[in-house]
């Protein structure tokens, strides 16, 4: 089945270093969202992307869709200890598959 | 703005005993997504309703059912609790798009239930 998977796992950054997470579909996808969840907080909405090759801007943070659309990456410029959190991307099939696949999460940790 | 309210935000329950969470999702929004997250873990989905129908079902076990009322709240039934159903239990709720897709998803601050 469609999975899909996110790296890494765990990153420490100093405050100030940059930070990327890459999510990887097995499928095509027909869009894929990206939430962020603070510790003991609930995942909140960051973005949807959903063109090939497709790049958006939100301050500091820089989505990404692949051409093929089957993998995209976020990446935080300048980390700050408010960038605390788990990085969640959830990718929607396309076709006939509509489930909405989510990647295991990239906890990111900052030190101040 | 209004968000999606869920009660009770905390539950704590026996085994064997049953329990039912609510979700109230945010004004308009159609569809309803129930979540399972266990400690470090990624949301499990479990199941969906989109006007009162079942639209999607994921891994949700055959002891829990859920239904979404006529004024679009939903409740999550669960029985026979076991340990393992500890877990914090998301709600999210989507409003339908101008091309009929739901996807953005908004989530409420959950519950977390303790199986003890």
């Amino acid at each position: 089945g469609q999975q899909v998977m996110q790296i890494p796992q765990y990153q420490h950054v100093q405050e100030g270093e940059d930070f990327t997470t890459y999510c990887n579909s097995s499928t095509t996808l027909s869009n894929i969202q990206w939430y962020k969840q603070r510790p003991g907080g609930h995942p909140v909405f960051l973005i949807q992307l959903v063109k090939s090759g497709e790049v958006k801007k939100q301050k500091r943070l820089t989505f990404q869709f692949g051409e093929a659309k089957k993998n995209s990456s976020l990446h935080i410029t300048a980390t700050q200890t408010t960038d605390v959190g788990t990085y969640f991307c959830a990718g929607r099939g396309a076709g006939n598959n509509r489930k909405l696949i989510w990647g295991l999460g990239t906890s990111l940790a900052v030190n101040p | 703005a209004a968000g999606v309210i869920q009660s009770p935000r905390h539950l704590i329950k026996e085994k064997r005993e049953t329990a039912t969470l609510k979700c109230y999702p945010i004004p308009r929004h159609d569809t309803v997504y129930w979540y399972q997250q266990g400690p470090g873990q990624d949301p499990q989905f479990l199941i969906s309703f989109y006007e009162k129908m079942q639209s999607d079902k994921g891994s949700i076990p055959d002891r829990f059912s859920a239904q979404q009322f006529s004024d679009y709240h939903s409740e999550l039934n669960m029985s026979s609790l076991e340990l393992g159903d500890s877990a914090l239990y998301f709600c999210a709720s989507s409003p339908r798009t101008s091309g009929g897709h739901t996807d953005t998803q908004y989530f409420g601050p959950g519950t977390r239930l303790t199986v003890l």
